[in-house]
């Protein structure tokens, strides 16, 4: 089982849905929780982070954390052209190399 | 604040060929990482480092890979001879706590 699992999608939405999308892990250790957005022929470019559980807001984006459940989110609002990437959580522990799903590619058409 | 460089962005190369890659972390971060990216994959960690010396390399073909960080800042990653199943993105990130940051990649191709 691998330590972190996210639909791979791809996901394809209109121009101003809310985007929500989700991943689980296994480790019940892991304190740090990562979005990152990988544009096409780019690296990773971190989104957000979450320590522990809650949720945490920038903007249009809003991640979520539930430890009880194992369960990350990360919800879209307002969604444009310009956010269709691949979305990657990743979990861990600081100092520690981060736990990466497969990525959800999103489409969001005009 | 300059971001984690790399080079080169892209190498195409031949089976059993040996190549290198350069990395650069962001001025002051004690900890780097290299990790592989297959496509349609996560990144999966290679080897870290803190400062120059190695935290992890249990994932590391080291039949065939190596790398190194002298005076605990640039990094090279090496492999020797490459496979057709390295064909990848090799990525870099560094990090001062927990928030790592990543550079633009090495796309590998071998033919």
């Amino acid at each position: 089982q691998k330590e972190v699992e996210q639909d791979p999608g791809p996901l394809s939405v209109p121009e101003g849905a809310i985007v929500s999308l989700n991943c689980t892990y296994s480790n019940s250790a892991f304190q740090y929780f990562m979005w990152y957005r990988q544009y096409s022929r780019k690296g990773p470019e971190l989104l957000m982070y979450t320590y522990s559980s809650g949720n945490k807001e920038d903007g249009r984006f809003t991640a979520q954390v539930d430890k009880s459940s194992k369960y990350i989110s990360l919800f879209i609002r307002d969604s444009q052209p310009s956010d269709s990437a691949t979305y990657l959580c990743a979990s861990g522990n600081s100092g520690y190399a981060l736990n990466f799903g497969k990525g959800t590619s999103l489409l969001v058409t005009p | 604040e300059a971001g984690v460089a790399q080079s080169p962005r892209y190498k195409i190369i031949e089976k059993r060929q040996s190549v290198a890659f350069w990395c650069n972390p962001i001025s002051g971060h004690a900890t780097l990482y290299w990790y592989q990216q297959i496509l349609g994959q996560g990144p999966k960690l290679l080897i870290q480092f803190q400062n120059n010396g190695v935290v992890d390399d249990s994932q590391l073909p080291k039949d065939r890979f190596s790398a190194e960080r002298l005076k605990g800042v640039d990094s090279t990653l090496k492999i020797q001879p490459a496979k057709l199943e390295d064909s990848a993105v090799y990525l870099c990130a560094s990090s001062l706590e927990y928030t790592q940051y990543f550079g633009p990649g090495t796309r590998l191709t071998v033919l």
